[in-house]
């Protein structure tokens, strides 16, 4: 069984400080890792994804995530965040091998960028 | 690329009433679709993943006769609310894969904007 755990429910941050929001999973098979961010009241848009290769992934909006196979984290990193990075982010773990499995999610994290 | 679509974005209906909620995949062909529901603060729960032309499979503890999903196109699935209840209130999000080039096989899911269903 797959299971995804991010540690922290909220991290208040100011603005234009870096942040890190942290993942962690646990599976027994090899795994796709996502970084999904939603905004209030909209669905889930996609950050970043890791499926193979280079273990640094960068995505949208300035975001970047490691992949950390020994670790079996994939925390989500910004080096400068803005009052419009304030948003739930979930990072999520699907496992491959199978048919198109089902996205395992974390329970979330709410990101705050104070001015 | 890779659009999804939800209608309506909000509906609200009476307690006892159906509700049918559509989910579209714009610009690619969606072999699997996913239905997710979301409490307020809450992460996101699958309720049930269908594929285009069968019969969708539901997650344990989600009733299949009053979570109703069809998934009669590669582009195109509904969930229908029957007899809904407050207790059914909440955010349903769908979301699709598969089917475009480039994506086989990524696993990777586009999701619709969602649905906020209030009962009254």
């Amino acid at each position: 069984a797959q299971s995804v755990t991010q540690l922290d429910s909220q991290v208040p941050v100011f603005e234009e400080a870096p942040v890190e929001l942290r993942c962690n999973y646990s599976s027994s098979v090899s795994v796709y890792l996502f970084w999904y961010v939603q905004y209030p009241n909209q669905g889930l848009q996609l950050l970043l994804k890791y499926l193979s290769g280079s273990t640094l992934v960068k995505g949208i909006n300035g975001f970047e995530a490691e992949f950390n196979k020994s670790q079996t984290s994939f925390h989500l990193r910004k080096p400068s965040v803005h009052i419009s990075d304030t948003a739930e982010y979930f990072c999520a773990v699907n496992s491959y091998g199978g048919s198109q499995g089902n996205l395992i999610f974390g329970k979330g994290t709410k990101l705050s960028v104070k001015p | 690329g890779a659009v999804v679509s939800q209608h309506p974005s909000r509906v609200i209906c009476k307690s006892g009433t159906s509700v049918k909620i559509e989910c579209r995949s714009l610009d690619f062909q969606a072999t699997t679709m996913f239905w997710y529901r979301q409490f307020p603060k809450k992460s996101l729960m699958l309720m049930a993943t269908s594929n285009e032309g069968s019969k969708a499979t539901y997650e344990q503890g989600v009733e299949k006769d009053k979570f109703l999903i069809n998934h009669a196109s590669l582009t195109l699935s509904t969930l229908t609310v029957t007899s809904a209840h407050p207790e059914d209130s909440s955010f349903y999000i769908c979301s699709a894969s598969g089917g475009r080039p480039g994506l086989a096989g990524t696993y990777e899911q586009y999701f619709g904007p969602g649905t906020r269903l209030t009962v009254t």
